[in-house]
């Protein structure tokens, strides 16, 4: 089974400060690990994955987020968030076994608000 | 945008309506999905389909019937629907079943 869980409903940031967003997550294999954004009445939005390789991700919008094993977390951050940053940001899980189908699991979201 | 589209963008219907949610995808993918987000809960999957067939149904009740003509064209059917029913439903695609998924905009639905 998986699951992933994002402990904060909602993250208040002055513009101009860092952002960071927490994520932690639980898979039997290999985790694929992902980050989308949601607008209102939009979409959602793919900012980055990690799938294999270097534990610092790079995305969209400059966003980058942490893989830590150790930890089984996946934190999204930004240096200097931005007004427009204000969404509801969600992280995602798959087992990296190909036969799941795609199968993300989500969390629950956590609302980003970004103050001028 | 994602080169996903939904159609319509908003929708009322009553319990006893039948209406269709449209889903068209334009970035060569072979999967496309069928979620549901309402308030206050996680992202439910519904239906997932993978080279026009379809290999996930997630315990969705039989008011909701999807259908995948072509790898670029998908569509919910809707009929009896309950107002607990009313939620943003959403398209998504990828290349394959376990890459990256590009999600459309969504259809808000309210049931009454």
């Amino acid at each position: 089974a998986q699951s992933v869980a994002q402990p904060e409903d909602q993250v208040n940031v002055a513009e101009g400060n860092p952002l960071t967003v927490k994520c932690t997550y639980s898979v039997s294999g290999n985790p694929y690990l992902f980050w989308y954004v949601q607008y209102p009445n939009r979409g959602l939005q793919f900012l980055l994955k990690y799938i294999t390789g270097d534990n610092l991700v790079k995305g969209s919008y400059g966003f980058e987020a942490e893989f830590n094993k150790s930890q089984t977390s996946f934190h999204l951050k930004k240096p200097s968030a931005l007004v427009s940053d204000s969404a509801l940001y969600f992280c995602a899980v798959r087992d990296g076994s190909a036969d799941s189908w795609g199968k993300l699991q989500f969390g629950s979201g956590t609302q980003v608000v970004v103050t001028p | 945008e994602t080169g996903v589209t939904q159609t319509p963008r908003h929708l009322v219907m009553g319990m006893t309506n039948k209406k269709s949610l449209k889903c068209e995808q334009h970035l060569g993918h072979n999967a496309m999905y069928w979620y549901k987000q309402s308030a206050k809960k996680p992202l439910e999957l519904m239906f997932v389909y993978s080279l026009e067939e379809r290999v996930e149904n997630n315990s969705v009740p039989s008011r909701f019937s999807p259908e995948c003509p072509n790898s670029s064209h998908l569509f919910l059917h809707l009929h009896t629907l309950q107002p607990e029913d009313s939620a943003l439903y959403l398209c998504a695609s990828s290349q394959e079943a376990y890459e990256t998924q590009y999600f459309g905009p969504g259809t808000r639905l309210l049931v009454l």
